[in-house]
């Protein structure tokens, strides 16, 4: 069993719609992050949360400790969110990875 | 603003070559790391540094692999004799001793024929 588990693996979507990305993980863990990664493959830091909900733009990470579970959501979608967002958790020194949600935006 | 730098953006080498991937971490940051993504597949951790040592490493970090910070600047991984399921992506990140956030550089491409 992977340790971190996103759901879904793609997502299509029209253009406005609101977007939820699902992440669960199974260790113990010291923060949560996630990332968003372009087809050019370059990795950029959204969030870094170890409690509660942040807040950037259009973007809004969640957390709940007790279930071991983070949601990303993305309001008025766009075409330029076009990208593979990762979950991936702080454990011991390292960053333990998801496979990635695969995002399209239709326009 | 500051940002975590690699060179070369893309390497193709021969299998059996010793290749260096460089990376150059935020000035003040004191943690690194190198994680690698084969093609279609996630990104996964090979080893993190701190204090001039490794402070872990993944199975996939074997005796074909090490991590070298040379001066005050740069952090260097090195494949000894590259294989063909080496051919990845390798990214290095840096993170400040105040927060687990991690900073990416861009990636190294790293084909081996």
């Amino acid at each position: 069993k992977n340790e971190v588990e996103q759901s879904p693996q793609n997502l299509t979507a029209q253009e406005g719609e609101f977007i939820t990305i699902n992440c669960s993980y199974s260790v113990g863990i010291s923060a949560l992050h996630w990332l968003q990664q372009h087809p050019g493959g370059g990795i950029v830091s959204l969030f870094m949360l170890s409690s509660g909900k942040k807040k950037h733009g259009r973007l809004i990470a969640t957390i709940n400790i007790q279930e071991k579970h983070s949601s990303l959501h993305i309001t008025a979608s766009h075409p330029r969110d076009s990208a593979v967002y990762i979950c991936a958790v702080s454990s011991n020194y390292q960053l333990i990875w998801g496979a990635g949600t695969k995002l399209i935006i239709k326009p | 603003e500051p940002e975590v730098t690699q060179t070369p953006s893309h390497q193709v080498t021969q299998m059996g070559q010793e290749v260096i991937l460089r990376c150059v971490p935020i000035s003040n940051h004191l943690y690194f790391y190198w994680y690698r993504q084969i093609l279609g597949q996630k990104v996964e951790f090979l080893v993190s540094f701190y204090n001039n040592e490794i402070s872990e490493k993944s199975e996939i970090f074997d005796d074909q692999f090490s991590v070298e910070r040379p001066d005050g600047s740069n952090f260097t991984l090195k494949i000894r004799s590259t294989k063909l399921e080496d051919s990845a992506m390798y990214f290095c990140a840096s993170r400040g001793q105040e927060s687990y956030e991690q900073y990416f550089g861009p990636g190294t491409r790293l084909t081996v024929t």
